[in-house]
């Protein structure tokens, strides 16, 4: 079945304790993102990976870094996470800027 | 920061009514429109993406038009019933292939049966 799995679903965790939300797709999709939403703002983009090796930052990525060393993964890190950045966190793909595919999503808060 | 509206924020109608909402986005630059069904619980599905001016999608009872030059486009709903209940959001892309979206707020649509 074509998806775009995202682990954990759910988490909880405290201020500066590093964390990884990792996002894989089985679609062989060049472009990968990931996107915040927060109540009244709307699905914001963090960071976006046009092909392996190849990532940029959206419109809100600070406190965030990413990596695309495999075409399928795309590792969302959090280095120090801070109370503002809990969330509700999607990661997508599609082929080039086609239509997007989104995974389940990860709920995070950081206390 | 590219600022994309869409309206209204929230519409309720009946079940059988049809019923359309707007997005609109900066002309310049553009590269395609995507639109996106959001329902509660669940993760954003993709509707349409449109490229061409003047372009019309049809996908069952929903349908979308693009008018790229004065930056909107529409989406329609014919005879909504509750299963259509979802949020509607709409992104352009500006960069082409090698660009983001930008997603606007969403049209939260409510239909009573």
């Amino acid at each position: 079945e074509a998806q775009v799995t995202q682990n954990p679903r759910y988490l909880i965790t405290v201020t500066g304790k590093k964390l990884t939300v990792t996002c894989s797709q089985n679609m062989n999709h060049e472009y990968m993102s990931w996107y915040r939403q927060d109540p009244g703002l709307g699905l914001r983009q963090i960071y976006y990976s046009m092909n392996v090796e190849v990532t940029d930052k959206g419109d809100v990525p600070e406190g965030y870094k990413v990596s695309r060393k495999e075409k399928r993964n795309f590792p969302l890190i959090l280095e120090s996470p801070s109370p503002n950045q809990t969330s509700l966190y999607f990661c997508a793909s599609s082929l080039a800027l086609g239509k997007q595919f989104f995974g389940p999503g990860t709920r995070l808060t950081v206390l | 920061i590219l600022n994309v509206e869409q309206s209204p924020q929230s519409l309720h109608v009946q079940e059988g009514d049809s019923t359309n909402f707007t997005c609109s986005f900066p002309s310049s630059n553009f590269y395609a429109l995507h639109w996106y069904r959001w329902e509660t619980a669940k993760s954003p599905e993709a509707l349409f993406v449109m490229t061409l001016n003047g372009d019309e999608k049809k996908k069952g009872r929903i349908s979308a038009t693009l008018n790229t030059k004065e930056g909107y486009s529409y989406l329609y709903i014919k005879g909504s019933q509750p299963e259509d209940s979802a949020t509607y959001l709409c992104a352009p892309n500006y960069g082409g292939s090698q660009g983001n979206l930008i997603f606007g707020k969403g049209t939260k649509l409510s239909v009573k049966p």
